[in-house]
This record gives structure tokens, sequence and C-alpha cells, in this order.
């Protein structure tokens, strides 16, 4: 069974923080991983598609990193801002399969 | 631009009764999933398929079926609703090419069934 872990479960921080937060997954037969933003009642938005060791992307104030030899990846938070209160889910495909295993999520509350 | 559409978006079924959550992607999009969301526990896999014909199993099929005749349509079946089954589903879609092209899914905006 393939664990795909997040952490912290939840975090406030203060308007104007930076942030970041970890997406862990078997470092074996890495084939992809999807970073989503899921705010409130609404149905999760994809952020990144990260597919090769060392990849960064940017967008916005947000950016992720994926190291698959290690297993992991994170997501970074700039200047948080309260509009950037939602859940954040990473996802992972491994290699030979067509299923994604998502993690439990981080839930980032930003004060005002 | 539809995206993924789901149907009803919310339900209360009593135990043993039936029903089928309708799911329709009009992106053209090869893949399609079904997921359970329980308080907690992210999103948990229920069926997936490959393409009009081809479905699996995820990590939670049991009580439920799926099928896949037309491209756009991917309906999960309850056949006997059980209060384990209370939980908020979403549909969603990808497109996979075999030149490995590899897209986000897109989801729709959920179904909240309630088991009573």
């Amino acid at each position: 069974i393939l664990n795909v872990e997040q952490s912290p479960q939840s975090l406030h921080v203060q308007e104007g923080d930076s942030t970041n937060f970890t997406c862990s997954f078997p470092s074996s037969n890495f084939y992809a991983l999807h970073w989503y933003r899921w705010e409130t009642a609404k149905s999760p938005e994809a952020l990144f598609v990260m597919t090769l060791n060392g990849d960064e992307k940017k967008k916005g104030r947000i950016s992720a990193t994926l190291n698959t030899k290690e297993g992991y990846s994170y997501l970074y938070i700039k200047g948080s801002q309260p509009e950037d209160s939602a859940t954040y889910l990473c996802a992972f495909r491994s290699s030979g399969t067509y299923k994604y295993i998502f993690g439990t999520g981080t839930r980032l509350k930003v004060l005002a | 631009n539809a995206g993924v559409t789901q149907t009803p978006k919310f339900r209360i079924l009593k135990i043993g009764q039936s029903m089928t959550l309708q799911c329709t992607q009009d992106m053209n999009h090869n893949y399609m999933y079904w997921y359970r969301q329980d308080p907690g526990m992210g999103l948990k896999l229920i069926y997936y398929s490959v393409g009009a014909g081809i479905t699996d199993k995820g990590e939670v099929p049991n009580g439920y079926n799926v099928s896949r005749s037309t491209t756009e349509d991917f309906p999960l079946r309850l056949e006997l609703a059980a209060p384990s089954q209370t939980s908020v589903y979403f549909c969603a879609s990808s497109y996979f090419s075999v030149q490995g092209t590899n897209q986000p899914q897109h989801f729709g905006d959920g179904t909240r069934l309630s088991i009573l």
C-alpha cells in the first residue's frame, strides 16, 4: 500500500508570513506528483504538475520543489494572504499505474 | 465550457436503497475517477477508468459499481446503501497521451450523500 503523507496537518499564520508544507511519497517508481488547492465548499483545483527530479514550479506567490530520490515535495507560499486560506493536497502516481494516491492535506488558515 | 458536471449535488437515502451518481465531462478526457472524501481522511479512490469500456478498482471499491460506456460519462452506482457510505463524492477527469503528457485532474463540484 502506497503511503502519501503531508505535514503539518494544519497551520495558522499571520498575513504577510511566508510558509511551507511537505508532501512525502515513496522514493521508488516515481511517475508524477500533483499539487492542488482546495477551498472550503469548492472542488480541488490544480496548482502544479511535477514530473522530474529537481523540478521547481512557480505561480505567483506559490512555488513548489520536487526531490524524487528522497521522496518529498515542498510547497511554499510567500507573503501569505487571507485568500490563500485553503487545504493544499498532493497526489502521487507511481510508474506502471493509472491511479493517484492523495495525501490528507495541509489546512492553511491565514489570519488578517 | 462546463468541465466536469456531477448530479445530484445533495441526496439523502435510506439504508438499503440504491442510486446512481452521475458524472459527465466535455473535455474529451480519457481518464475518469471517482473519489470519496471522509473527514480527516482526504480523498480515497473508489473506481477509475482509462477509457470507454475500461474500468478498474481503486482503494475503496466495496459497495460500488461503475460503467464507462462513453468517453463523456462515468456513473457511480450504490446498490444497497449503508451508513458507512455517507460521504462527499467527487468525480474527476484528466487527459493522458501515449507520449506521456501528464495533466492534472479536473474535479466536479461534488455530491453530498447521507445514508440514514
